[in-house]
């Protein structure tokens, strides 16, 4: 597609449910990031993907949280046993080169809500 | 670890008026700094960037910001501000060794028409 592309863009959930978040990537990009957003703060790194393996997950803040990604492509973030302060907009981003060095694009993020 | 600084969270300005948006970062490394733009309802995109060569860097819409190593800094600047400048701005810093950028939280620019 022309743009970073996520879905869905809003999901409610309810607390202790999984969730799946989806991310299509410029085709052709090798880089793949996924931030997350917060209510009132910066964009917190959570992890990159260089291909389909991940040299930094650094940022995953337990370990309900997980990601892959498949093909060189789509990437899903999965969050097991949500809790209410999972909620923020999570935000996918793809470049080019093998680092942000390369101009980044974003995608429109996924609004999570945990009820 | 690195570490990003930007001072003013929120910033009202009329339009016609200069604007300056500071940004800070710590890292004792090589860095490569940007500034993202976020337009109300619209994705984050990048408004410029700094890797190296001359430290004024010009971006779109007459954007430019400055780094100045001695500062750690990458300041925001643009003459004449207009109505549709209004939205986030986020400076983030990355080492040229990592996959990833370090962001600040943000500062939210209105500019009254």
């Amino acid at each position: 597609g022309a743009g970073v592309s996520q879905s869905p863009s809003n999901k409610v959930t309810e607390k202790g449910k999984d969730v799946e978040l989806r991310c299509d990537p410029i085709s052709g990009h090798t880089a793949l990031y996924w931030y997350r957003q917060s209510l009132g703060q910066g964009l917190e790194f959570l992890i990159y993907f260089q291909g389909n393996s991940a040299p930094d997950k650094s940022g995953l803040p337990s370990d309900r949280f997980s990601a892959e990604r498949t093909g060189g492509s789509v990437s899903t973030l999965t969050i097991q046993r949500t809790q209410q302060e999972d909620s923020a907009v999570y935000l996918c981003a793809s470049s080019f080169g093998g680092t942000m060095n390369t101009e980044a694009f974003f995608g429109q993020g996924t609004r999570l809500t945990v009820v | 670890a690195q570490s990003v600084s930007q001072h003013n969270h929120h910033v009202i300005l009329s339009e016609a008026a200069s604007l300056e948006l500071g940004c800070n970062y710590s890292y004792g490394g090589t860095v490569n700094l940007f500034w993202y733009v976020q337009y109300p309802g619209q994705h984050l995109q990048l408004l410029l960037k700094y890797f190296s060569g001359d430290p004024l860097v010009k971006g779109i819409k007459g954007f430019e910001a400055e780094f100045i190593k001695s500062k750690f800094s990458f300041n925001l600047r643009k003459p004449s501000v207009q109505w549709s400048d209004t939205a986030e701005y986020f400076c983030a810093v990355s080492n040229t060794n990592a996959g990833k950028s370090t962001f600040g939280d943000g500062t939210t620019l209105t500019v009254k028409p």
